[in-house]
């Protein structure tokens, strides 16, 4: 039973570019979440999502950022027009369930670098 | 709003040594707490999880305590290894399944 698998390990943009990062729960888990970490910082929760629907997104910023996590498929991060300050690790992590009984697994991160 | 504190933000201790970190939290309405642990560079590693009924889990050479009503967690590490150098980070689970970290405490066991 694989981990929950995050994908790009590295990814770096320029300035006004966009950037995906993708993220595969571990299998049988419905629930996902995505954490932003500053250097020097804890994690900072941006978005809850279930399968094709966002339950809880109050932590992302208003604009350029989306999240989705399709029916079939991974969850997905996107970042439009990236700008030096989302230069951050980009976590996502699965639970089994959303009920805040169960542990989160987390993957390895996607450390986002903007040119 | 819920705010996670960790203190002390960094730690150096002999190999050896028996170890605290504290983890405070403002709002006592919490589902559960959970320890983690997090090498340079790679993701999150849960330690211990600590539901918000309970009050103590251990693991090994970890035990993790919960008083819910003054809003403290401690991990304690016994007979503490070079290896277990890292930072632990607590986070609490709130209501809206939100899980709020504190900015952690970064561990150096020396040999």
């Amino acid at each position: 039973n694989a981990g929950v698998m995050q994908n790009p390990r590295h990814l770096v943009r320029r300035r006004g570019q966009e950037a995906r990062l993708r993220c595969s729960p571990m299998k049988g888990h419905s629930h996902v979440y995505w954490y932003r970490q500053l250097p020097e910082e804890g994690l900072k929760f941006m978005v809850y999502l279930q399968k094709e629907n966002i339950i809880d997104e109050s932590g992302m910023p208003k604009e350029r950022f989306s999240a989705e996590f399709p029916k079939e498929g991974p969850s997905i991060l996107r970042i439009q027009q990236v700008v030096r300050g989302d230069s951050a690790a980009y976590f996502c992590a699965s639970s089994p369930t959303g009920q805040g009984q169960g542990k989160l697994f987390f993957g390895s991160g996607t450390q986002l670098s903007v040119l | 709003k819920q705010e996670v504190t960790q203190i002390p933000a960094a730690l150096s201790v002999p190999e050896g040594e028996n170890l605290v970190l504290n983890c405070s939290f403002t709002d006592s309405a919490i589902y559960n707490l959970q320890w983690f642990r997090q090498d340079p560079g790679k993701g999150l590693t849960s330690l211990l999880l600590i539901q918000s009924s309970q009050r103590e889990q251990t693991s090994g050479r970890l035990n993790a305590s919960l008083d819910k009503s003054s809003g403290r967690s401690t991990l304690y590490i016994a007979a503490s290894q070079p290896g277990d150098s890292a930072t632990y980070l607590c986070a609490v689970i709130v209501l809206n399944n939100d899980m709020r970290f504190g900015a952690g405490t970064r561990l150096t066991v020396k040999p």
